[in-house]
């Protein structure tokens, strides 16, 4: 099945710890998002990658990291730098070319900071 | 960043009936937007797109509007099911490919 994997659906972490989220994607798309969802606000833009090895910073990426090493991939690393990290974490890809098209989302990752 | 509004933050409609979702945006330079569908714990999914080129388009049972004069998006649902409950995002994308996205409606069908 071609798609978005996030892992892991579930995640909790001490205070002071960094802590890396998995995105994969098969739908060889070029551009790959981090948003982040918290109750009653829309999705905010953390990291954006448009190609490998090239990626921009969102509204809100301080305290926040990824890479692009591989088309396929884009980690997500929540630092001890950020203070407010509990949210729902969710990840999208998207076609370049051509003009605006759709975000393909995948299911989420739930990060809560105990 | 640019704002993309709901009108209405909750939504009840009767099974059946017809179910219309409303979204306000700012930029007069987005070019196209998207309505999405998140289910409480999961991924938004993809419902139906419009260019700004377009005023109408349908899908399956869903029906987007846009009126560029008033800035103004809506996504019509016929026959609204059980299954439609959900939040209902508006999305606007801007030269760059950077989407903006409203808060949601949620919406609430009762059987």
């Amino acid at each position: 099945d071609g798609g978005i994997t996030q892992s892991p659906k579930y995640l909790f972490r001490k205070e002071g710890q960094n802590v890396t989220l998995s995105c994969e994607q098969n739908l060889n798309h070029d551009a790959m998002y981090w948003y982040r969802q918290d109750p009653g606000q829309g999705l905010r833009l953390i990291y954006y990658s448009q190609i490998v090895n090239d990626f921009q910073k969102g509204d809100i990426a301080e305290g926040y990291s990824v890479s692009r090493e591989k088309k396929e991939s884009f980690p997500l690393t929540v630092t001890s730098a950020q203070k407010n990290p509990t949210a729902f974490y969710l990840c999208a890809s998207s076609i370049v070319s051509g003009g605006p098209h759709e975000q393909f989302f995948g299911p989420g990752t739930r990060l809560t900071v105990l | 960043g640019e704002s993309v509004g709901l009108h209405l933050p909750t939504l009840s409609v009767q099974e059946g009936d017809n179910s219309i979702i409303n979204c306000a945006y700012s930029n007069s330079a987005s070019d196209y937007f998207i309505w999405y569908k998140q289910e409480s714990g999961k991924g938004p999914q993809f419902i139906i797109d419009i260019r700004s080129n377009m005023d109408k388009r349908q899908g399956q049972r869903v029906t987007v509007l846009l009126n560029k004069t008033v800035k103004h998006l809506s996504l019509q649902i016929a026959a609204t099911q059980p299954g439609d409950s959900a939040v209902y995002f508006c999305a606007e994308n801007l030269p760059g490919n950077q989407f903006y996205f409203g808060t949601g409606t949620s919406l609430t069908v009762i059987p």
